[in-house]
């Protein structure tokens, strides 16, 4: 069974200072990661994905991707309040199209 | 670019009554779009996978019959809730399978959610 984990939380993390999530899948044939993020009622919202080992950047947003160790993280530099939300983490492999989604980590940002 | 939208945002109904929801791409054509329920507090459920001209798959557990799906074009797929009943008041999300061509970045977008209430 493929499985994707992450720290339910809550993280809670100054503002300004660097938030870092993290997540583990099972599936060595993983192909393609994704962040989302959700705020309370609201439907999730994508992020963004990363596919190669290394980092991606995207704003103050950094994904982290390791294969050989089977985590990916997400950065969240110089955090806001507004960046308190529930962050989903979400693995697929190739020529599956569905996504399998961890049970997200709630991030507070404290002002 | 990659909008999703849902109509309607949330609906009551009587118990026993059957609700449609849409799920559009609205710049995009989608042949995979996905049905997903989320109780408070907690994860995605994912329902089925709505393929464009064909019968949905339904993830295990779910009801076929009572969850109709219908994904009739490549920018809209609508979700019944047929005789609907209290406990399957819940927030239902649609998302849409973008690709780009290649085979590492299909990603799914996802819609607002339909906030469905059943009295």
């Amino acid at each position: 069974q493929k499985e994707v984990e992450q720290n339910s939380g809550p993280l809670s993390v100054p503002e300004g200072a660097i938030a870092s999530l993290n997540c583990t899948y099972s599936d060595r044939g993983s192909q393609s990661f994704f962040w989302y993020r959700q705020y309370s009622g609201k439907s999730p919202e994508l992020i963004m994905f990363i596919y190669s080992n290394g980092d991606k950047e995207d704003g103050r947003f950094t994904a982290q991707l390791n294969k050989a160790s089977q985590y990916v993280s997400l950065l969240i530099r110089d955090s806001q309040p507004s960046d308190s939300a529930t962050y989903l983490c979400a693995v697929n492999y190739f020529g599956n199209e569905k996504l399998t989604f961890g049970t997200g980590t709630r991030l507070t940002i404290i002002p | 670019g990659a909008v999703v939208s849902q109509h309607p945002s949330w609906v009551i109904c009587k118990s026993g009554t059957s609700v449609k929801i849409e799920c559009r791409s609205l710049d995009f054509q989608a042949t995979t779009m996905f049905w997903y329920r989320q109780f408070p507090k907690q994860s995605l459920m994912l329902m089925a996978t709505s393929n464009e001209g064909s019968k949905a798959t339904y993830e295990q557990g779910v009801e076929k019959d009572k969850f109709l799906i219908n994904h009739a074009s490549l920018t809209l797929s609508t979700l019944t809730v047929t005789s609907a009943h209290p406990e399957d008041s819940s927030f239902y999300i649609c998302s849409a399978r973008a690709t780009s061509g290649g085979t590492h970045t299909d990603t799914q977008y996802f819609g607002p959610g339909t906030r469905l209430t059943v009295l």
